[in-house]
């Protein structure tokens, strides 16, 4: 099955610096990859996504880029404010697959 | 984007007894999913809910510990049953439209097993 791995598990960043963090994937027939971003007391909330056909994406502050010979993904924060301040998970899902699979999760914490 | 909500929102309960947890979606989805996030960790997906059938578990979960139901479109439920401290984690709903990939969230019950 799928296995995706993230890093770092814990990034600290000055107020007004770039965030990144970085996703790798096992299977190459994967072709939708998720972030969430969780605040403490709350739900995972959709932030961006990206699929196997297009090589990046932005909104606003935050973009993810997509490597598929590499099998990687990474998530960009730019211009980063104490409320981003959270913990991030990647996800991966496979074509013909309903179920996505998450990464450990990288807790960021921006330092005013 | 679909808006999930979840009852309890937290509970503290003994061992050897069952907590059910409600999951409601404001509009007709194909899937739902219950997941469930220990202290400190990632999401471990525990079962997909069908809709006029029996759930889907995953490797390491059982049907007679996280029962669930899913009467309709709209609505879940996940049964912890004979629970145990090792229970306590956060238990989370998603919803899953059938004509977009996306996964939405549900707030999450936050459960703790004395």
């Amino acid at each position: 099955g799928e296995n995706v791995e993230q890093h770092p598990s814990t990034l600290s960043v000055q107020e007004g610096d770039s965030a990144v963090i970085k996703c790798t994937y096992s299977d190459s027939a994967s072709n939708y990859f998720p972030w969430y971003k969780q605040e403490l007391g709350k739900g995972p909330q959709l932030i961006i996504d990206i699929r196997s056909n297009v090589g990046e994406k932005k909104d606003q502050r935050i973009a993810v880029t997509l490597n598929k010979t590499a099998k990687h993904f990474s998530l960009h924060i730019t211009e980063t404010q104490p409320e981003d301040s959270a913990v991030y998970f990647c996800a991966a899902r496979s074509f013909g697959n309903e179920k996505l699979t998450f990464g450990t999760g990288t807790r960021l914490t921006i330092i005013p | 984007s679909a808006v999930i909500s979840q009852k309890p929102s937290r509970d503290i309960c003994q061992r050897g007894t069952s907590l059910t947890i409600q999951c409601q979606v404001d509009s007709q989805v194909t899937m739902m999913f219950w997941y469930r996030q220990q202290p400190g960790q990632s999401l471990t997906l525990i079962a997909t809910a069908n809709q006029g059938s029996e759930a889907t578990y995953e490797s390491g979960f059982v049907i007679d510990k996280f029962p669930i139901s899913r009467p309709n479109l709209t609505f879940s439920t996940l049964t912890v049953s004979n629970m145990s401290p090792e229970d306590s984690s956060i238990y989370l709903c998603t919803s899953q439209t059938p004509n977009k990939e996306t996964q939405y969230f549900g707030p999450g019950t936050r459960l703790l097993v004395l």
